[in-house]
């Protein structure tokens, strides 16, 4: 399971463009990059996942560059509410066998008016 | 997907009882997880619960102080043993997707207060 590490704060404003990367320099070739969201008081969400280039859905875009040593969530105009912790996990596809999903820091995240 | 559903939401306990947390998920999974959230902190697993057997600890964590039950493939229990002050914090259980996707599902959490 490879390590990850990701900035422990940052902060943003409103509308803004966030973008938080993550480096998992050990990364397998079978693991995926999966990011997740946690606002207090609740247990953590997924956001979403990728294996190479970019994946992107209603909430997110993920960007991981060729050598997948890194990858980068992109929030697109953020608002008050994606004030959050979010984490990057990276590890195999299948919940079973050997692979212990294992959550770094995460980076917490704190958008301002 | 998967819904999950844990009791107690909260709790708050004397020192040296026993609580046990439970963990109801909406569909049969393999693999249920248990975390540990103290306060500020990020998550840390407990152990693996699978079906039928024993589960499986993390470093620095024991069945004497944290033991698990996984009667079937819906349902564990966490139990949090001779608690003390260090034990206040947010216990989470999580499952897998059943497709494997790796995405992991998580319950409300259950906040443990210990005096």
């Amino acid at each position: 399971l490879a390590k990850t590490t990701q900035p422990i704060s940052m902060d943003s404003y409103e509308g803004q463009e966030v973008n938080i990367t993550c480096s998992h320099n050990n990364i397998a070739t079978n693991d995926y990059i999966t990011w997740y969201q946690q606002f207090p008081s609740q247990g953590p969400r997924f956001i979403i996942q990728g294996y190479k280039t970019k994946v992107t859905n209603e909430v997110a875009s993920l960007f991981i560059p060729a050598d997948r040593k890194s990858s980068t969530l992109s929030l697109p105009r953020v608002s008050l509410s994606d004030t959050a912790v979010y984490y990057c996990l990276a590890g195999p596809l299948s919940s079973g066998g050997s692979y212990i999903p294992t959550f770094g820091r995460g980076t917490s995240l704190i958008v301002h008016p | 997907s998967a819904v999950i559903s844990q009791k107690p939401s909260r709790d708050i306990c004397q020192r040296g009882t026993s609580l046990t947390i439970q963990c109801q998920v909406d569909s049969q999974v393999t693999m249920m997880f248990w975390y540990r959230q103290q306060p500020g902190q990020s998550l840390t697993l407990i152990a693996t619960a699978n079906q039928g057997s024993e589960a499986t600890y993390e470093s620095g964590f024991v069945i004497d102080k944290f033991p698990i039950s996984r009667p079937n493939l819906t349902f564990s229990t966490l139990t949090v043993s001779n608690m003390s002050p260090e034990d206040s914090s947010i216990y989470l259980c999580s499952v897998g997707d059943r497709k494997n996707t790796g995405e992991l599902f998580f319950g409300e959490g259950s906040r443990l207060t210990v005096l």
